[in-house]
């Protein structure tokens, strides 16, 4: 199917390692690229391709893939990193997809 | 560095088409992979709308695509977005984003979002 699933919320304790996954089955063929949203911001890449960043988003930040499931890792967790995450790939049929977003909320 | 800016009516009436542009600057629309629009209803996640690629071919989220299109300007290097016969539901705030990537793809950077509002 033509979906792309994320947990509603995550928590992480300050400076741990949390990890926000995506599931779908257009992710066996197509990478995930992730986004961080703050509130009243535009979303921001943080991860493309196989485990891309762009420049400017820390090394904490990491992306990887197993069958159906993506995943954005971040080790260290800090304060700023609390915002809303989305996973985005695309289908056989060229359409893009989002998951519906993971709040992450760093303790 | 590219740049992009959506602009167009905050109000829009029910039943009427909602219009919005997208301004690029930094870069040669023509030289992008691709456009996109994406929306996002108030409290809600994201939403693809639809993407038109420098071949001129357009992708449309099948829930909307009887509703959508998407063109560019090239003499104005920028890219619009019409959707037809709005209800309330369509009440959001708007992205325009720059597209890349074959295998999965992804949106950077992205405008900084218009909020439309449908409403008499």
């Amino acid at each position: 199917s033509s979906e792309l699933t994320q947990d509603p919320a995550v928590s992480v304790a300050l400076g741990q390692t949390v990890r926000i996954t995506c599931q779908g089955d257009s992710l066996r063929s197509y990478y995930a690229s992730w986004y961080q949203q703050k509130p009243g911001q535009a979303p921001v890449l943080v991860i493309y391709g196989k485990n891309n960043r762009p420049s400017g988003i820390p090394d904490r930040f990491s992306g990887s893939s197993s069958g159906n499931t993506a995943s954005l890792t971040i080790t260290g967790a800090q304060a700023e990193d609390e915002a809303d995450y989305y996973c985005n790939s695309r289908d056989s049929s060229g359409n893009h997809l989002f998951g519906g977003g993971t709040k992450l909320t760093v303790l | 560095q590219v740049q992009l800016q959506e602009s167009g009516p905050g109000l829009v009436k029910p039943s009427e088409t909602l219009s919005l542009t997208c301004a690029v600057s930094g870069y040669s629309i023509s030289s992008g992979y691709y456009w996109g629009w994406i929306r996002q209803p108030p409290g809600k996640g994201l939403e693809w709308i639809g993407s038109i690629y420098h071949s001129g071919s357009t992708y449309y989220n099948p829930s909307l695509k009887s509703r959508v299109t998407i063109s560019v300007d090239t003499s104005k290097n920028q890219f619009s977005l019409k959707l037809s016969s709005v209800t309330a539901a369509d009440t959001a705030v708007y992205y325009c984003a720059d597209g890349s990537g074959s295998k999965g793809g992804w949106f950077d950077p992205w405008g900084q979002g218009t909020l439309v509002t449908v409403s008499s």
